[in-house]
């Protein structure tokens, strides 16, 4: 079976600070790992894959095998970065669904 | 593209009645989901659909809940009888899914369902 398991739900910290959005996973192969995002009053959008390997709106996120983690990071955080925060896994090939942890409210304070 | 449109955006009803919610996905997509999420349980997918049909229906609550996808630009998801512990807000994505990996789900609006 695949979890994903978001231990915080809230996080809030002043702008500039760094954060870390924590995930970890189960799943016994290997799975392809999401981060969405989901700002006040829209949609929920993909932030990041792992498999691309990319820094978005400077977020950055390593997938750790031996930890079974894939944390998200920013370095130093914008009040427009405050959103709720999806982690999310999937297994490979086709007809694979994704399972969403619980999220996390991310609060950046001014 | 709109992308992907729900309706209604806002559901407000009574325990015991049917609540229909629509979902158009974004064209030329052949993947639709629908999730559920609480704050209790955050976002849980419910069922999708590959090519309009149903895959995996193993997070449908219960016999109450149904959906179909009767053609590729048009899905549902039935409650009935509905139930307070029903309220939620439930999202349809929609995906074009390559052949080795999970693509990028799109996700909908949401409708908030408030059962009373």
């Amino acid at each position: 079976a695949q979890r994903v398991t978001q231990p915080e739900k809230l996080l809030s910290v002043f702008k500039g600070a760094p954060v870390e959005l924590k995930c970890n996973y189960s799943y016994s192969g290997s799975p392809e790992l999401f981060w969405y995002v989901q700002y006040s009053r829209q949609r929920l959008q993909l932030l990041l894959r792992h498999i691309s390997r990319e820094s978005i709106k400077g977020f950055t996120a390593d997938l750790n095998k031996g930890e079974t983690s894939f944390h998200l990071k920013k370095p130093f955080a914008q009040e427009e970065d405050s959103a709720m925060y999806y982690c999310a896994l999937s297994g490979p090939g086709a007809n694979s669904k994704l399972t969403f942890g619980k999220g996390i409210t991310l609060s950046v304070r001014p | 593209d709109a992308g992907v449109i729900q309706s209604p955006r806002h559901e407000v009803t009574e325990m015991g009645q049917e609540v229909t919610l629509r979902c158009k996905p974004i064209s030329g997509h052949n993947s639709l989901f629908w999730y559920r999420q609480t704050m209790m349980r955050g976002l849980e997918l419910l069922i999708y659909f590959n090519n309009n049909v149903p895959i995996d229906d193993s997070g449908m609550p219960e016999d109450r809940f149904s959906a179909k996808m009767p053609n590729a630009s048009f899905s549902t998801l039935k409650i009935q009888p509905s139930e307070p512990r029903d309220s939620a807000v439930y999202f349809c994505a929609s995906g074009a899914e390559a052949a080795v990996s999970t693509d990028t789900q799109y996700f909908g609006p949401g409708t908030r369902l408030t059962v009373l």
